[in-house]
């Protein structure tokens, strides 16, 4: 199968401080992930795909100053909030593109456990 | 831009019966996936279904099915012989086939419980 993890599973901080949120594809290697937010009782809202080896691709209305994206491997994928503030507190999933060719799942996203973040 | 449509909000069945989650969408694109997850209270999301749409058939899993309708851009799950592990949230998403489009865009979602 497919496994992404995701690292913490949950933190809570200070306003004021940076968080970094780890997304890791276990068994496979991820030129592409996407980052999700989620808000109480609400969908899946896409905020950014993240390219190994260039720049993420944020969508309209996300901030890219204040959510790092760094893509550092074909493996790993970080998502820093930075000046995290009371209202960016949710529930942050991350996913990973499976382009294992001859892959039963070749172009399917698996989705990380999530990380809850509660910014005090 | 593409935009996915559920419609009930939450939905209860009784344990064994079946029920039927509705999703519409809407696109100018002739090809594209659609999907079906399942969120339960672990928050971990978990594919439940997927249908190419240029596929006439059907998918299948088991005790789920969909109902595809290309035409109206109908796109319903179909969950035989309820079971209490079936209770979560549901949520319909779209993916496009265009190089550089390979985001999913979800519905709202469906809670779904289920009556021992």
């Amino acid at each position: 199968g497919a496994v992404v993890s995701q690292h913490p599973s949950w933190v809570i901080c200070k306003s004021g401080t940076s968080v970094k949120i780890e997304c890791r594809s276990l068994d496979f290697q991820a030129t592409t992930m996407f980052w999700y937010r989620q808000f109480p009782k609400q969908s899946l809202m896409l905020m950014a795909t993240s390219n190994e080896g260039s720049k993420a691709t944020y969508e309209q209305g996300v901030e890219k100053d204040k959510f790092l994206i760094n893509h550092a491997s074909l493996t790993l994928s970080t998502l820093t909030v930075t000046s995290a503030h009371p209202e960016d507190s949710s529930f942050y999933i991350c996913s990973a593109r499976d382009l294992r060719q001859g892959s039963s799942s070749y172009n399917e996203q698996f989705f990380g456990p999530g990380t809850r973040l509660t910014v005090l | 831009a593409q935009t996915v449509t559920q419609s009930q909000p939450e939905m209860s069945v009784q344990e064994a019966e079946t029920v039927t989650l509705s999703c519409t969408y809407d696109t100018s694109e002739s090809d594209y996936y659609l999907f079906w997850y399942k969120q339960p209270p672990s928050r971990q999301m978990i594919l439940v279904i997927r249908q190419e749409a240029y596929k006439q058939q059907n998918a299948t899993e088991n005790r789920f099915s969909v109902n595809f309708q290309k035409a109206a851009k109908s796109f319903s799950l179909k969950i035989s012989d309820s079971q209490l592990g079936d209770a979560a949230m549901y949520f319909c998403a779209y993916k496009g086939l265009r190089s550089g489009n390979e985001k999913l865009t979800f519905g709202t979602g469906t809670r779904l419980t289920i009556i021992p």
